[in-house]
């Protein structure tokens, strides 16, 4: 089982803030890693899927980063706005098909 | 397009009680998972199943059975309900396929509250 962390767990920024958070996992038995945005009252929804080291994946303001080598992930928001509200979550997988969740990066926008 | 679909969407159960809830994955998907978010929690991967065997398990306790039939939904079956049980239940479903790549698609959950 793949032990996650998510970083910060939770973050208020000012509306046209940028942002990044982290999600950190073992660099070894990777495969693939992918993002998840939960808005208040929704279900998840995939933002990216990314399986190589150094994978850029970019999905109008929000784009992320990967880093297999040594475990991390960034997220980052270029000029936040208050619908991108939500927890952001990572879940790698180690090649057995349990996504496991991170704790999550609860983002607040402020308007 | 389709999406997952989970019934009910709210339940209500004594303690003691037994609960079924039911996944429709979207078509063609052939892996189904079922996680568990209790209040202010994040969610926890209980099971999935991959061409109706089961796949991968996680914090599913022993009251708790699934299966994955002939057209591929999936019940969630929750005997012997506790307080504790108390969650949103989501299910996501996936085409295996493709790979670890294979984003999840998850359904709109349904809401377990054990009086």
């Amino acid at each position: 089982i793949l032990n996650v962390e998510q970083s910060p767990q939770s973050l208020h920024v000012q509306e046209g803030d940028s942002t990044n958070f982290t999600c950190s996992f073992p660099s070894s038995n990777f495969y693939a890693l992918h993002w998840y945005r939960w808005e208040t009252a929704k279900s998840p929804e995939a933002l990216f899927v990314m399986t190589l080291n150094g994978d850029e994946k970019k999905k109008g303001r929000i784009s992320a980063t990967l880093n297999t080598k040594e475990g991390y992930s960034y997220l980052y928001i270029k000029g936040s706005q208050p619908e991108d509200s939500a927890t952001y979550l990572c879940a790698p997988t180690s090649g057995t098909y349990k996504y496991i969740f991170g704790t999550g990066t609860r983002l607040k926008v402020l308007a | 397009a389709a999406g997952v679909i989970q019934s009910p969407r709210h339940l209500i159960k004594e303690k003691r009680e037994t609960a079924t809830l039911k996944c429709y994955p979207i078509p063609r998907h052939d892996t189904v998972y079922w996680y568990q978010q209790g209040p202010g929690q994040d969610p926890q991967f209980l099971i999935s199943f991959y061409e109706k065997m089961q796949s991968d398990k996680g914090s599913i306790p022993d009251r708790f059975s699934a299966q994955q039939f002939s057209d591929y939904h999936s019940e969630l079956n929750m005997s012997s309900l506790e307080l504790g049980d108390s969650a949103l239940y989501f299910c996501a479903s996936s085409f295996r396929t493709s790979g670890y790549t294979g984003e999840l698609f998850f359904g709109e959950g349904s809401r377990l509250t054990v009086l």
